[in-house]
């Protein structure tokens, strides 16, 4: 069974710019989830989709937003991006999405904001 | 604010020694408690999980210790070797509130040969 897939694998954007990031979960996965990862901060939650609903939302300005498809792909866009904005994103999907199934990660987006 | 505090930062662990790294949670309302290992260049991979009506979980070389009063939890990894060099994350959820976790800011674990 193939794994997470994201693209792309590298990015690189000026500030103001805005970036769209994309995810394939795995067959038959419902959940999918969005993770900023940064040095000392280790991964925090932006947040998560099931059957094309955001279940949750991390505590991120509105700059930060995603959807998911019919087929459970999903996409993050990020508008008007700052420096700060730098950082790996990682993908996440979970059959159950419950809270206590496993989360598979892809092996994220590098995102560099000049 | 970060909800769950992992420590150390960084370890450094001879071949066939024990690392052990800890971490901390406020929340009570949290009752699933995963480690993840994440290698350079990929995405964290779960690697043991514990919930809170167990004190301690054990899968091979590497064992969960859970502390309910305290609100801590730790990961053992007995025999280290240079192969488990890596980033290990803790991580706390909710059940049945979807799927969102709080992880803790990742502790680097070198082993030497």
């Amino acid at each position: 069974k193939a794994g997470v897939t994201q693209t792309p694998r590298y990015l690189i954007k000026t500030r103001g710019q805005q970036v769209t990031l994309s995810c394939s979960p795995i067959s038959g996965h419902r959940s999918v989830s969005w993770y900023q990862q940064t040095p000392g901060q280790g991964l925090q939650f932006l947040f998560e989709y099931f059957s094309e609903t955001q279940r949750n939302k991390g505590n991120f300005p509105g700059r930060f937003s995603g959807r998911q498809f019919s087929n459970s792909r999903s996409e993050m866009n990020v508008s008007t991006l700052e420096l700060g904005d730098s950082a790996l994103y990682l993908c996440a999907s979970s059959f159950r999405g419950t809270g206590n199934s496993p989360l598979h990660f892809g092996n994220g987006t590098r995102l560099t904001v000049t | 604010q970060q909800q769950v505090k992992q420590s150390p930062q960084s370890l450094i662990v001879q071949k066939g020694g024990i690392s052990i790294i800890n971490c901390a949670y406020e929340n009570t309302a949290f009752d699933y408690f995963p480690w993840y290992q994440q290698f350079p260049g990929k995405g964290p991979a779960l690697l043991i999980a514990i919930r809170p009506d167990v004190s301690e979980k054990k899968e091979g070389r590497f064992t969960i210790s859970f502390n309910k009063s305290a609100k801590q939890f730790s990961l053992h990894i007995m025999d280290s070797q240079p192969g488990d060099s890596a980033t290990y994350f803790c991580a706390a959820s909710k059940l049945n509130t979807g799927n969102q976790f709080y992880f803790g800011t990742g502790t680097s674990l070198t082993v030497i040969p």
